[in-house]
């Protein structure tokens, strides 16, 4: 499967807990965005990398909230001490291209859940 | 304020009919206009992308239209089957003012198609 993979699919946590996800984009892509999704509602953009640059961060995002993308490659989403409401889905998409986004692929989500 | 606005309301149509949905926008000037289709639990997944200087776009039993006077796009699917039921998500693709291009969703709307 050469699609956009995320690790792992469900996590359960207790508040406080530090939290990681991994996504592995689409190898020759050069965009990766993080998006989070409540229920009933749209994909939120969280934030944006170029290659290994990460060009943009929501406002949305407090300091518990870092992301990487280290060599251009995988990327990691990290939150610590979560809190309850931080359980949504995390969304990970990759393009290509130099001018518009133009189609994202989507990986399947990581849903968190915070006790 | 920048708003896209999808009928949050569930749209229930008889199969074989034709359901269209409507995606209207403030405050952005996208260079695309995109589609996209989400199953419960799972990532969205492209469907139709259509460039500001273009009027109407057609994939199979898809129709896509933007209006970028009325800042609008309609999503048609014609000869709709149960198996169309899902949450369609519109999403705008635009230069932002860091200098790249950012993807923003909408709401999405919940289709049903009733046998």
């Amino acid at each position: 499967d050469t699609g956009v993979s995320q690790d792992p699919r469900h996590k359960i946590t207790k508040r406080g807990q530090n939290v990681t996800f991994r996504c592995d984009p689409i190898s020759e892509h050069n965009r990766l965005y993080w998006y989070r999704q409540t229920l009933g509602q749209g994909p939120e953009f969280l934030t944006y990398f170029q290659n290994e640059a990460q060009l943009e961060k929501s406002r949305l995002l407090s300091d518990r909230f870092s992301a990487e993308r280290p060599k251009g490659s995988f990327s990691t989403l990290e939150i610590q001490r979560t809190e309850q409401g931080d359980s949504a889905m995390y969304l990970c998409a990759s393009s290509l291209g130099g001018g518009p986004a133009g189609e994202l692929f989507f990986g399947e989500g990581s849903r968190l859940t915070v006790l | 304020s920048q708003k896209i606005e999808q009928n949050s309301e569930a749209l229930n149509i008889q199969e074989g009919k034709t359901a269209t949905l409507t995606c209207n926008y403030t405050n952005y000037s996208p260079a695309y206009l995109q589609w996209y289709r989400q199953d419960p639990g799972r990532g969205p997944v492209f469907l139709l992308l259509i460039r500001e200087n273009e009027k109407e776009k057609r994939k199979e039993r898809l129709k896509v239209t933007f209006d970028t006077t009325l800042k609008q796009s309609l999503f048609h699917i014609t000869a709709s089957q149960p198996a169309d039921s899902a949450t369609y998500l519109c999403a705008l693709d635009q230069m932002n003012s860091g200098g790249y291009q950012k993807v923003t969703f909408g709401i999405g709307t919940k289709l049903q198609v009733i046998p």
